[in-house]
């Protein structure tokens, strides 16, 4: 079955805790996302991956790494998470030709919880 | 300004009836358009791609209007089950690297229909 899968599905965590959220998808997609959305604010992207080894900022990269090592993993990683990173996370992948993106797929998301 | 907006309702349709809305976006070199649907807390599921012609699937219906910039849906028929919120999402090319995409989402539209 074709999916995106994050783990874990919900994290309460504290301040200052490193955490690592993975996402993997097995659609052979180029491209990868990470999303925060907030109540009010909607959905934010964080970091996007064009392909292996490429990755750039969205809107909203503070307080977030990510890397891209193989083509079906996409980890975000908070470093030193902060209460206002508490957020519903969502990781998302699609097929990409040139500048066209196309459908992409959601995982379930990941509901963070920072103390 | 928003690059991308949405009206966000909450759009109150009687069941049976007819509903449309529309998500404009300011950066007039966008490319894909998309309509997602997201459930309470769940993922964003594609419900359609947008494209110059417009395109029908069954009771849903989008338009884009390139000139004013603004792309349309329109749910016949409402059914119970169309409640939600609607994502417009917007392909905008990063244009100041030679590849990447930042794709955008509206805030969303809420849809209740009610019998």
């Amino acid at each position: 079955e074709a999916q995106v899968t994050q783990n874990p599905r919900y994290l309460i965590t504290v301040t200052g805790k490193k955490l690592t959220v993975t996402c993997s998808q097995n659609m052979n997609h180029e491209y990868m996302s990470w999303y925060r959305q907030d109540p009010g604010l909607g959905l934010r992207q964080i970091y996007y991956s064009m392909n292996v080894e490429v990755t750039d900022k969205g809107d909203v990269p503070e307080g977030y790494k990510v890397s891209r090592k193989e083509k079906r993993n996409f980890p975000l990683i908070l470093e030193s998470p902060s209460p206002n990173q508490t957020s519903l996370y969502f990781c998302a992948s699609s097929f990409v030709s040139g500048s066209y993106v196309y459908t992409q797929y959601f995982g379930p998301g990941t509901r963070l919880t920072v103390l | 300004r928003k690059e991308v907006e949405q009206d966000p309702g909450p759009f109150n349709v009687p069941e049976g009836a007819t509903v449309a809305f529309n998500c404009t976006y300011s950066n007039s070199a966008s490319q894909s358009f998309f309509w997602y649907r997201q459930d309470c807390r769940k993922e964003p599921k594609l419900l359609m791609s947008v494209y110059s012609s417009g395109n029908e699937d069954g009771r849903f219906t989008a338009q884009l209007n390139r000139a004013s910039q603004y792309i349309s849906l329109l749910i016949r028929d409402s059914k119970l089950s169309d409640s939600a919120t609607y994502l417009c999402v917007v392909n905008i090319p990063n244009t100041i690297k030679a590849a990447g995409n930042k794709l955008t989402f509206g805030g969303g539209t809420r849809v209740l229909v009610k019998p």
